[in-house]
């Protein structure tokens, strides 16, 4: 069945310093990757998806995730964090292609990323 | 263009009510989704619907049910309402269900049961 884990409930960093959220994912077949993020009673905003191609993919606000095939992984980064990132971030895995629910998307338990001055 | 429009933006209903949510994609999005978000916890698929039809099925009990109409906006249907049906609901919308389209959230109808 297809699956994604974020290990770490908060994320601490200080702004202008590199942040890492992480993400591993577990699914049959290619997978099909997104990293999204929720400000407080907000829905989703998406910030960018892994098909196929690139390992290292670029997305909106200056946010990237690096796909890893032989670790599993898609983490979230960022060069220099600011204090506007702060939110919660959701990894989530596409579900399964062919099956009855393939249109569906699988979320992670989401980060809290807090972001200080 | 406008982007996914969600309403009621907040509602608070009695335990074992009805309630109807509403969806409007994307113009030009034919596939709509709907999550539910419960407090501290990731967004849980509850429904897909393309071209009026409905493609995928979480698992949720049949007090959910939702329909697409012909202009591709949707609605969500919970009866009996629990207190465990509070929560964030979520829209998605799709250009269509090829692997490689994107999923565009909406804000949310944030429902509360007393």
């Amino acid at each position: 069945a297809q699956s994604v884990a974020q290990p770490e409930d908060q994320v601490n960093v200080a702004e202008g310093n590199p942040l890492t959220v992480k993400c591993t994912y577990s699914v049959s077949g290619n997978p099909y990757l997104f990293w999204y993020v929720q400000y407080p009673n907000r829905g989703l905003q998406f910030l960018l998806k892994y098909i196929t191609g690139d390992n290292l993919v670029k997305g909106s606000y200056g946010f990237e995730a690096e796909f890893n095939k032989s670790q599993t992984s898609f983490h979230l980064k960022k060069p220099s964090a600011l204090v506007s990132d702060s939110a919660l971030y959701f990894c989530a895995v596409r579900g399964p292609l062919g099956s009855s629910n393939t249109g569906k998307l699988i979320f992670g338990q989401g980060t809290t990323l807090q972001v200080k001055p | 263009d406008a982007g996914v429009t969600q309403s009621p933006t907040h509602l608070i209903k009695t335990r074992g009510q009805q309630v109807t949510l509403r969806c409007s994609p994307i113009s030009g999005h034919k596939s709509v989704s709907w999550y539910q978000q419960v407090l501290g916890q990731g967004p849980q698929f509850i429904f897909q619907y393309y071209e009026k039809e409905e493609r995928g099925r979480g698992n949720f009990p049949d007090r959910f049910s939702a329909r697409q109409f012909p202009n591709y906006s949707s609605e969500l249907n919970v009866n009996a309402l629990l207190l465990g049906d509070s929560a964030l609901y979520l829209c998605a919308s799709q250009k269509n269900t090829a692997p490689n389209y994107g999923y565009t959230f909406g804000s949310g109808t944030r429902l509360t049961v007393v």
